[in-house]
């Protein structure tokens, strides 16, 4: 059974970067990207980009930028977020989701890092 | 503001049907394929519909997708209490350098 593990939670100070990891556990899988998307609390889902493993080509989406990148490494099977320059308003959970499906959809999901930022 | 617009709450009773709508524009929605999520209090979101109305493995025949145009409809039939839920729908929009578009959401709630 295939799963996305994330690292735990995180508390970063105003200004801060934060990285976040996502190994894929299990059977593994070639071929899909890796999107990563944030929930504020009591708010909706928000994307922030994806990157493909096989060339780590990425898609940023524009709120983020200037502030954020997606990487994979393939040996562990292990893809990365970071964001830099955080501000109170990142406060969030961030999640991994992998599309295996050969399109934009995201048919596995982690459980989420909680990334707190405050002073 | 979300670029998908979904009426924020949606109610029914067990065994009937809802219907939970999304609509956008031609550069999302009018040609690019469109996602349903369903994400249960406190868990991440699960791919419910992908290509406009294809259901994972797994996913009952309970919940169905259909695209005409600029719109999309999700319908849950024989509604259950477990289908109380947040859904969001989804899909690629073609402008800017391109990126994934989300509603904002609506919440179901089984009376």
């Amino acid at each position: 059974d295939v799963q996305l593990v994330q690292s735990g939670a995180e508390v970063k100070r105003p200004g801060a970067t934060v990285k976040i990891s996502c190994k894929i556990s299990g059977d593994t899988f070639s071929d899909y990207f890796m999107h990563w998307v944030r929930q504020a609390r009591g708010n909706g889902l928000e994307w922030v980009g994806l990157v493909d493993p096989a060339d780590g080509d990425t898609i940023y989406a524009e709120n983020f930028q200037d502030r954020v990148t997606l990487t994979a490494d393939t040996s562990s099977v292990t893809s990365y977020m970071e964001l830099r320059s955080l501000r109170s308003d990142d406060t969030a959970v961030y999640y991994c989701a992998a599309g295996t499906l050969r399109d934009y959809s995201m048919n596995l999901w982690g459980p989420g890092t909680l990334v707190t930022v405050s002073s | 503001q979300s670029v998908l617009t979904q009426p924020p709450s949606a109610s029914g009773t067990p065994g009937q049907r809802v219907t939970i709508s999304c609509s956008g524009s031609g550069s999302n929605i009018g040609g690019n394929f469109l996602y349903w999520y369903q994400q249960l209090p406190g868990t991440a979101p699960k791919l419910l519909i992908y290509r406009d109305n294809q259901r994972p493995s797994g996913v009952p025949d309970r919940f169905s997708g259909s695209k005409s145009g600029t719109s999309a409809s999700l319908v849950i039939s024989g509604l259950r209490s477990e289908d109380e839920a947040e859904y969001y729908c989804a899909a690629w929009d073609d402008s800017v350098s391109g990126y994934v578009v989300f509603g904002g959401g609506t919440k179901l709630t089984v009376l």
